[in-house]
């Protein structure tokens, strides 16, 4: 299996641009999940999705975030409009149907910087 | 607020000697931990868990004890080789899928 894909891997944009990420989970994995990572808070949930229902978005900073799963095999994350603090590191992971525990797969994450 | 901590950003092992990671967390109600590797340029993954029911769990050179009175939790590699050299998170589970990570531990074990 080809592991999650996350694209692009690096993004520069200007602030106040729309900056859109997507992911592609494993085959056959039914929960997805949105990663930031920064120095200051490591890894923090910002979304996950069960059967491509959003379940819990509680971690979204703010409106200028949203995620959208269509299918089982995509979902995007979008930011509008982007500001130099969401730089950082965002990653998706997806784990398997019956094993919500210790089987999130992550992709090798998206590298965001707003100038 | 961070509910799980990792108060060390680095730590420095020679090759063959016993890593020890900590990690801290405030919620009680937090039902399982994972440890996650990650090295640079990829995602974290997946390296050792343990239930809340339980105080220890071991895999290979790989060690996690659980003090649940103390809020604390520890992995420890014995013994520690070079490729070991990564960012450790630890995580904890709230309630179905809600994980919350620490900030990550760089360890670097010197050949």
């Amino acid at each position: 299996d080809a592991g999650v894909i996350q694209s692009p891997r690096h993004e520069v944009t200007e602030m106040g641009q729309e900056v859109t990420l997507r992911c592609k989970p494993i085959s056959g994995h039914n929960s997805l999940f949105w990663y930031r990572q920064t120095m200051m808070r490591g890894l923090e949930l910002l979304i996950y999705f069960n059967n491509n229902v959003p379940i819990d978005d509680s971690g979204m900073p703010e409106d200028r975030f949203s995620a959208k799963m269509p299918n089982a095999s995509f979902s995007t994350l979008k930011i509008q409009p982007s500001e130099p603090r969401d730089s950082a590191v965002y990653f998706c992971a997806s784990s398997r149907p019956g094993t919500l525990t210790d089987t999130q797969y992550f992709g090798p994450g998206t590298r965001l910087t707003v100038l | 607020d961070q509910q799980v901590k990792q108060n060390s950003p680095s730590l420095s092992v020679q090759e063959g000697r016993i890593s020890i990671l900590n990690c801290d967390y405030t919620n009680s109600m937090f039902d399982y931990f994972l440890w996650y590797k990650k090295y640079p340029a990829e995602g974290p993954t997946f390296l050792i868990s343990i239930s809340s029911i339980k105080d220890k769990n071991e895999d290979g050179r790989f060690t996690v004890f659980l003090n649940k009175s103390a809020k604390h939790l520890s992995l420890h590699i014995v013994p520690s080789q070079p490729g070991d050299s990564a960012v450790y998170f630890c995580a904890a589970r709230y309630t179905g899928n809600q994980f919350y990570f620490g900030t990550g531990t760089s360890l670097t074990v010197i050949p």
